[in-house]
Order: structure tokens, then C-alpha cells, then sequence
């Protein structure tokens, strides 16, 4: 139990496109869902996160026009890279907090997203 | 600010021997402790999670909790060349503003000789 998928796993795209990955929880719904970045042997940073039909909440520095999250439905939360440039290549990483988890903080990871823009 | 600590290793141990990762975070009110694993190029992995004071065993994993100390640490028995990955300390954060949301350390790199 507990499986959040995350598509693509991988995508190279020019600079100057945008980049759609979608996050699901497989075997559950989620009240919440997380989106991290994670650059090269650093540690995760949150960059925001949803609840299902509301505005996604941005950590500070993150600019919200730059990186749309929808969170359409209790499965489905989609992150959408605007604009692309090279130092946007990273790994991006989702993560789901159970609807049945009320009560603990319990976060499952998408196997995440690595992005290459050229 | 909100903090949680850890030593960023690397931590090396010959197989079969116990690895001791520790964790220490600021805020008292917090309330959920997780150890996570991630290893080279993947998404992390959760291991343990721990609530009470004490210790909490899962097969060869035993989680530690002290919160008078904000301490909270993982230990692996019979480590093994497999259990080489970085290990991630998690913490509830008592004022995000939705239920799950934790603040992570920044990993300590395991390695396990063989």
C-alpha cells in the first residue's frame, strides 16, 4: 500500500518550454500532496504544497507563476515547469500524505522527476 | 526557525556491525519523527516513524526517541552493503499549515563496508 507514482521519470526539454509532471497516489487519497526539488547531492527542499481544490501554498523564494501546481482531485496533483531554463534541471520529487493518515504526518514519495533543460 | 540536525557523514561501518545515525531538532511541540532512506538518484524511502519516548524496532531498524533531549536516532543492526544510502531525519512541522508537513535534516551518508 501507500504507491504514489510520478510521470515522466525522466524529460529533457529546450529552454523555453514548459514541463508538466504529474504526481499520483495509487492505492489512496491524499489530503495533501508535496512537491520537492532536490539539485545534485543536496538536501530536499520544499517548494510547495497542495491541497486538493484549493491554492497550492509556496515556500518563500519559489515563484508560484513559474511553477503552477494543480491538485485537481485526491490522486492527482500536477506540477507544471513554465518557461524552462537550464537552471531549472533538477529532480523533482512528490509526495502524498494519506487521507487515512489523520493525525500523523506521514509523507510517501513519487520515485520523482529528473529534468534536463538544455 | 525550525531546524533539524544532522551529521552529513559520511558514516563508515564494516558489514555486520551497528550504524548509529542521530538527529536532533529545535522545536519541542513537535510531535512525529521519521527516518527515511534514500539512496544515489532515487526518492527517499520511509523506514521508520516514531511517536513516543523510547525505542521502536522493526526488524533490524530500531528508532529512538528522547524529546526532553529533542533527540531522536536511528540504529542498524547486522549492516549490510545494501543499507549503504543516505538517511534522512523528519520532523512535524507543529505550524505548517496542513497536516504532513515535516521539515527534513540534511542527510547522513551511511556507507557499509564490506
Amino acid at each position: 500500500g501507500a504507491v504514489v507514482s510520478q510521470h515522466p521519470s525522466r524529460v529533457i526539454c529546450k529552454s523555453g518550454t514548459s514541463v508538466k509532471i504529474e504526481c499520483r497516489s495509487l492505492d489512496f487519497q491524499a489530503t495533501t500532496m508535496f512537491w520537492y526539488r532536490q539539485f545534485p547531492k543536496q538536501s530536499l527542499m520544499l517548494m510547495a504544497t497542495s491541497n486538493e481544490g484549493s491554492k497550492a501554498t509556496y515556500e518563500q523564494g519559489v515563484e508560484k507563476d513559474k511553477f503552477l501546481i494543480n491538485h485537481a482531485s485526491l490522486t492527482l496533483s500536477t506540477l507544471t515547469v513554465t518557461s524552462a531554463h537550464p537552471e531549472d534541471s533538477s529532480f523533482y520529487i512528490c509526495s502524498a500524505h494519506p487521507r487515512t493518515a489523520l493525525g500523523t504526518d506521514t509523507q510517501y514519495f513519487g520515485p520523482g522527476t529528473r529534468l534536463t533543460v538544455l | 526557525q525550525k531546524e533539524v540536525e544532522q551529521n552529513s557523514g559520511p558514516l563508515s561501518v564494516p558489514e555486520g556491525a551497528i550504524a548509529s545515525l542521530n538527529c536532533t531538532y529545535s522545536d519541542r511541540v513537535s510531535q512525529s519523527f521519521f527516518w527515511y532512506r534514500q539512496y544515489s538518484g532515487k526518492s527517499p524511502e520511509l523506514i521508520m516513524s516514531i511517536y513516543s519516548n523510547g525505542d521502536k524496532e522493526d526488524g533490524r531498524f530500531t528508532a529512538q526517541l528522547n524529546k526532553a533531549s529533542q533527540y531522536v536516532s536511528l540504529l542498524i543492526r547486522d549492516s549490510q552493503p545494501s543499507d549503504s544510502a543516505t538517511y534522512l531525519c523528519a520532523v512535524n512541522d507543529p505550524y505548517g499549515g496542513s497536516q504532513g508537513n515535516l521539515i527534513f535534516g540534511k542527510g547522513t551518508k551511511l556507507s557499509v563496508k564490506p
